[in-house]
């Protein structure tokens, strides 16, 4: 197990189309969560996951932005009829529940919507 | 609201010591985190502090805590080169679940 892991790094779309992430996070990791960066800010919180369950989703989070985690396993991060406020780096991390003791950041998928 | 704030850059010549500051924002934080970011790169924790705790020491870091101002600093001995990165602070408010609040980060360039 090399870590999280996340497809694609780099993704280049037009203003209006939709597009899927994938995140692989660390094999008995049951809690998965999504961030997003923007240039020079730090990662701001969109949602998470314990196993399947999504139990929280920030505002941030507008009705184009869906996430799944089916079977707990792998997660996708969809985002519909992209804007160009959507171009940020995309960050997945996992931990174990118990753990207080930090994630595990993938190294992120930067969009950039033209 | 929740703002954990950094200064934004921050020179140091090869062979000094870095301090980074922090300033966070909820009290109740039980633990408080640094992690590093490289160019184009994730995250990487490079340690934390449990809140009853007043210093960390780790290798060339050292983490000194205040909780009284809700000052949080890492010290890095012995800049290296490979130390340039940005250095985020980070805490996990106990009022909410386990989500960070990030700060903006601290931009750190070693210079030779």
């Amino acid at each position: 197990d090399t870590g999280v892991s996340q497809n694609p790094r780099h993704k280049i779309t037009k203003r209006g189309q939709n597009v899927t992430f994938r995140c692989d996070p660390i094999s008995e990791h049951n809690r998965l969560y999504w961030y997003r960066q923007t240039l020079g800010q730090g990662p701001e919180f969109l949602t998470y996951f314990q196993n399947e369950a999504q139990l929280e989703k920030s505002r941030l989070l507008s009705d184009r932005f869906s996430a799944e985690r089916p079977k707990g396993s792998f997660s996708t991060l969809e985002i519909q009829r992209t804007e160009q406020g959507d171009s940020a780096m995309y960050l997945c991390a996992s931990s174990l529940r118990t753990s207080n003791y930090g994630y595990t950041f993938g190294s992120g998928t930067r969009l950039t919507v033209v | 609201g929740e703002d954990v704030e950094q200064s934004l850059f921050l020179s140091v010549r090869e062979g000094d010591s870095s301090v980074i500051n922090c300033t966070y924002t909820d009290s109740s934080s039980t633990y408080l985190y640094w992690y590093k970011q490289e160019p184009g790169a994730g995250l990487q924790l490079l340690t934390y502090i449990f809140s009853n705790m007043d210093m960390k020491q780790d290798q060339r870091l050292t983490v000194l805590l205040n909780k009284k101002d809700k000052h949080l600093s890492l010290r890095i001995a012995d800049t290296q080169t490979g130390d340039s990165a940005i250095y985020f602070c980070a805490e996990i408010p106990t009022s909410g679940t386990y989500k960070y609040i990030f700060g903006t980060g601290t931009r750190l360039k070693v210079l030779a």
